[in-house]
């Protein structure tokens, strides 16, 4: 099984609405880092939050880790049907070779207008 | 998708032949990387460089091949070896000021006819 599983796989909200999706993984990470693909492209980096901090901040995107549960939060508020993408979770593992991440399965977030 | 191309952005292959996809990047950028998606999947790295003349397997790697000549330029060959090809792939590089992001090109779609 991959490092980083997504849960939900699949997320449909109305416009407005705030879209938390979750990430578990198994070894001890460096960094947890959160990308968005939209349909048939490449990758977008949003976020990156280190061992050491607990929570982190950009603009309508707030990412928490809690690296005793093995695990970190994407919470996106006010959604905007722009939003519309999957949404994946990528661990950098502490004895990673070559700064090489394990990307999760990602989620699909519908923002329905 | 920055400064990072990948061509074509569809390629069709008849069963037996290989088929080289191109990634160049203008971020002078040292590590590139390859990764193949298959739909509704995450992220599986074939191969990544860490620098020109050298390259290491990814998890895999079976029926791909690659090369590094120039800092620019990291083509992915898939061979006839490669069972089912058929996939969206992905080339990443990261550095400059962070080597934990990474940044993507736009992918090419790959179909055995």
């Amino acid at each position: 099984s991959q490092q980083g599983e997504e849960d939900p796989q699949a997320l449909s909200i109305q416009e407005g609405e705030n879209a938390t999706m979750n990430c578990s993984y198994k070894t001890s990470i460096n960094n947890l880092q959160w990308y968005r693909q939209n349909s048939g492209r490449g990758l977008v980096h949003l976020i990156l939050i280190r061992s050491n901090e607990r929570e982190k901040h950009s603009g309508r995107l707030r990412v928490t880790l809690d690296t005793s549960k093995k695990s970190s939060s994407l919470l996106i508020t006010a959604s905007r049907a722009a939003d519309t993408a999957s949404y994946f979770c990528a661990t950098g593992p502490v004895k990673a070779a070559g700064n090489k991440l394990t990307f999760g399965g990602g989620t699909r977030v519908l923002v329905k207008p | 998708d920055g400064g990072i191309t990948q061509s074509p952005k569809y390629l069709f292959r008849k069963e037996g032949q290989n088929v080289t996809l191109s990634c160049e990047q203008n971020l002078n950028h040292d590590a590139m990387y390859w990764y193949r998606q298959d739909p509704g999947q995450g992220l599986r790295l074939i191969y990544y460089s860490q620098i020109v003349n050298d390259f290491q397997k990814g998890d895999i790697a079976e029926g791909y091949s690659v090369s590094r000549e120039k800092k620019e330029s990291f083509p992915l060959t898939v061979t006839s070896a490669q069972k089912n090809p058929t996939a969206f792939y992905l080339c990443a590089t990261t550095g400059g000021g962070s080597t934990d992001t990474q940044y993507f090109g736009p992918g090419t779609r790959l179909t055995v006819l």
